[in-house]
């Protein structure tokens, strides 16, 4: 059966440090893999996506994630934080359905 | 290009009663999809159409949820009678691909439905 874990309900960060949030996965074969980010009163936005080819994917505000293969990880990042990224962050897995993770909320502190 | 359109935004029901929702996707998204999103989770897929066909309904409470997408365009999710434990956002996304999509989705608003 699919499954997606976000092992973390919430993570703090100063503001200027670098971000992760995780996510991993339980899929047979090679499945699509996605960030979406829920501001607060807005709806849910595309971030990035893993289909194939490079590991590390890079997309919007800055964001990039790594696919992991063996860890069966996409584990989202920032080099450096901004307040603005005070969000609910999901991951998302494609395969024979998609699947979303609980939610991560990500506090950045000024 | 507008963005996918949800209404009503919010919606105050009893519990037995019914409810309506209605989407109208991103101009030639093929694929469309229904989630319920429970406060504290993320969302779960109740009805995915590609055109106007169903390509998963396996979440779908069938003996009281109803969906349809007449002309591969504008779709609606029926709930009859609401339970409690509807409660919840109703959220419409769509996406340009088919049923194994590659391609991102489009969120709606979303309508926040209350059952009391």
């Amino acid at each position: 059966a699919q499954s997606v874990a976000q092992p973390e309900d919430q993570v703090n960060v100063a503001e200027g440090n670098p971000l992760t949030v995780k996510c991993t996965y339980s899929v047979s074969g090679n499945p699509y893999l996605f960030w979406y980010v829920q501001y607060p009163n807005r709806g849910l936005q595309f971030l990035l996506k893993y289909i194939t080819g490079d590991n590390l994917v890079k997309g919007s505000y800055g964001f990039e994630a790594e696919f992991n293969k063996s860890q069966t990880s996409f584990h989202l990042k920032k080099p450096s934080a901004l307040v603005s990224d005070s969000a609910l962050y999901f991951c998302a897995v494609v395969r024979d359905k998609i699947i979303f993770g609980k939610g991560t909320r990500l506090h950045i502190l000024p | 290009e507008a963005g996918v359109a949800q209404s009503p935004r919010y919606k105050i029901i009893e519990k037995r009663q019914s409810v309506a929702f209605w989407c109208n996707p991103i101009s030639g998204h093929a694929t469309l999809y229904w989630y319920q999103q429970i406060l504290g989770q993320g969302p779960k897929l109740l009805i995915q159409f590609q055109n106007n066909g169903v390509v998963d309904d396996s979440q779908l409470p069938k003996d009281r949820f109803s969906a349809e997408r007449l002309k591969g365009v504008d779709s609606t999710l029926k709930i009859q009678p609401a339970k409690l434990e509807d409660s919840a956002v109703y959220l419409c996304a769509s996406s340009k691909g088919g049923a194994r999509s590659s391609y991102e989705q489009y969120f709606g608003p979303g309508t926040r439905l209350t059952v009391t």
